[in-house]
């Protein structure tokens, strides 16, 4: 089925480890975006991209880098993991209506 | 102020009850508007566009104030399933969204 896909599902992480969480869409989507999901704060922006080779930064991007090499694969680096970054990410491509997430990555970081 | 604002939750309401929330947004220039639905534990899904005349999905009804700079969604008849936390969604002129932080509903038998 066309859509997002995010991988992996659960990832545990010592804190100082670094890690890449995987994004694919096959819709031909050009725009593509990270979020994290926080208790009673809501989806927050961490990296956006407008097309392959360009990308920019969000609200909160500190701590994270990202790349767009091809339209279809969106990758999030974690470069050094903390604490603070515990949370649900949530990858999505944007067509005219709105968007498509891909089911999540719940990082836990110890 | 946040960008975008919704009712605290939850909302616990009885099966077939008329349930609404409310969304404020900030940005006067703000162009579009959304509703999304998001299961615990799921991502988030588009439950509707919000247009200037108003519009109706079913048991759905989507509502938008420019000048109030307010939207809102209106469910009717409320069936267990509806049990989610609904998630304000605006643009602006640029590339990105804003998402409030969601209006938990439970639906209760």
């Amino acid at each position: 089925n066309a859509g997002v896909t995010q991988t992996p599902k659960f990832q545990v992480l010592k804190t100082g480890q670094s890690m890449t969480l995987q994004c694919a869409q096959d819709m031909n989507h050009e725009y593509m975006s990270w979020y994290r999901q926080d208790p009673g704060m809501g989806l927050r922006l961490i990296h956006y991209s407008v097309g392959a080779g360009i990308t920019d930064q969000g609200e909160v991007p500190n701590g994270y880098n990202v790349s767009r090499s091809t339209t279809e694969d969106f990758p999030l680096r974690l470069l050094s993991a903390a604490p603070s970054q515990t949370s649900v990410y949530f990858c999505a491509s944007r067509h005219r209506d709105g968007y498509t997430f891909g089911s999540g990555t719940r990082l836990t970081v110890v | 102020r946040k960008e975008v604002e919704q009712d605290p939750g939850p909302f616990n309401v009885p099966e077939g009850a008329t349930v609404a929330f409310n969304c404020t947004y900030s940005n006067s220039a703000s162009q579009s508007f959304f509703w999304y639905r998001q299961d615990c534990r799921k991502e988030p899904k588009l439950l509707m566009s919000v247009y200037s005349s108003g519009n109706e999905d079913g048991r759905f009804t989507a509502q938008l104030n420019r000048a109030s700079q307010y939207i809102s969604l209106l469910i009717r008849d409320s069936k267990l399933s509806d049990s989610a936390t609904y998630l304000c969604v605006v643009k602006g002129y640029g590339q990105n969204f804003v998402f409030g932080p969601g209006t938990r509903l439970s639906v209760l038998p």
